[in-house]
């Protein structure tokens, strides 16, 4: 089945306890792109990458690394977790970098204590 | 439409009725434009996309109109179903790269047995 698989789906940190939350996809797209979702402020694009090595900020990359180092996955990574990281986040993917059509993960909500 | 502050606009309607969802989007060089369903629990899918170049586009049961002159954009749903009870997401492209995928607020959809 085509899809893209986050994992964790729930997590509950610490401040300052370095996490990563996985994302592949079994489709072979080029594109893959982080989002965070919050209330009243919808989805907001934190990294993306085009292609294997080729990542780019998004609208709020601070606090984000990325890494695309094999073409299936795109690993979120959070340095030093804080509160204001509190979110849902969900990573997508498309066929190429101009293909407008995402398909997303389920999503992983992230707590920061 | 959009939503303000913390609470998503909701839209109420009962089983078998159609439904209208409103987006007004921001930017007048945007050319292509799509709806996201994200039911909960789940990531954001795919329902319909339509490029400024047209003003209407139908798949099933689903029908996406642009006016381009009020940049307003709607997903007008058939024969509404529980099924489709979901949170409606638009979404503009400006600039043939994900990179400038703007997502709207989101529209709650409930629909009445």
């Amino acid at each position: 089945e085509a899809q893209v698989t986050q994992n964790p789906r729930y997590l509950i940190t610490v401040t300052g306890k370095k996490l990563t939350v996985t994302c592949s996809q079994n489709m072979n797209h080029e594109y893959m792109s982080w989002y965070r979702q919050d209330p009243g402020l919808g989805l907001r694009q934190i990294y993306y990458s085009m292609n294997v090595e080729v990542t780019d900020k998004g609208d709020v990359p601070e606090g984000y690394k990325v890494s695309r180092k094999e073409k299936r996955n795109f690993p979120l990574i959070l340095e030093s977790p804080s509160p204001n990281q509190t979110s849902l986040y969900f990573c997508a993917s498309s066929p190429a970098w101009d293909s407008e059509k995402l398909f997303f993960g389920s999503g992983t909500q992230l707590s920061v204590l | 439409g959009e939503s303000v502050g913390l609470h998503l606009p909701t839209l109420s309607v009962q089983e078998g009725d159609n439904s209208i969802i409103n987006c007004a989007y921001s930017n007048s060089a945007s050319d292509y434009f799509i709806w996201y369903k994200q039911e909960s629990g789940k990531g954001p899918q795919f329902i319909i996309d339509i490029r400024s170049n047209m003003d209407k586009r139908q798949g099933q049961r689903v029908t996406v109109l642009l006016n381009k002159t009020v940049k307003h954009l709607s997903l007008q749903i058939a024969a509404t179903q529980p099924g489709d009870s979901a949170v409606y997401f638009c979404a503009e492209n400006y600039g043939g790269s994900q990179g400038n995928l703007i997502f709207g607020k989101g529209t709650k959809l409930s629909v009445k047995p």
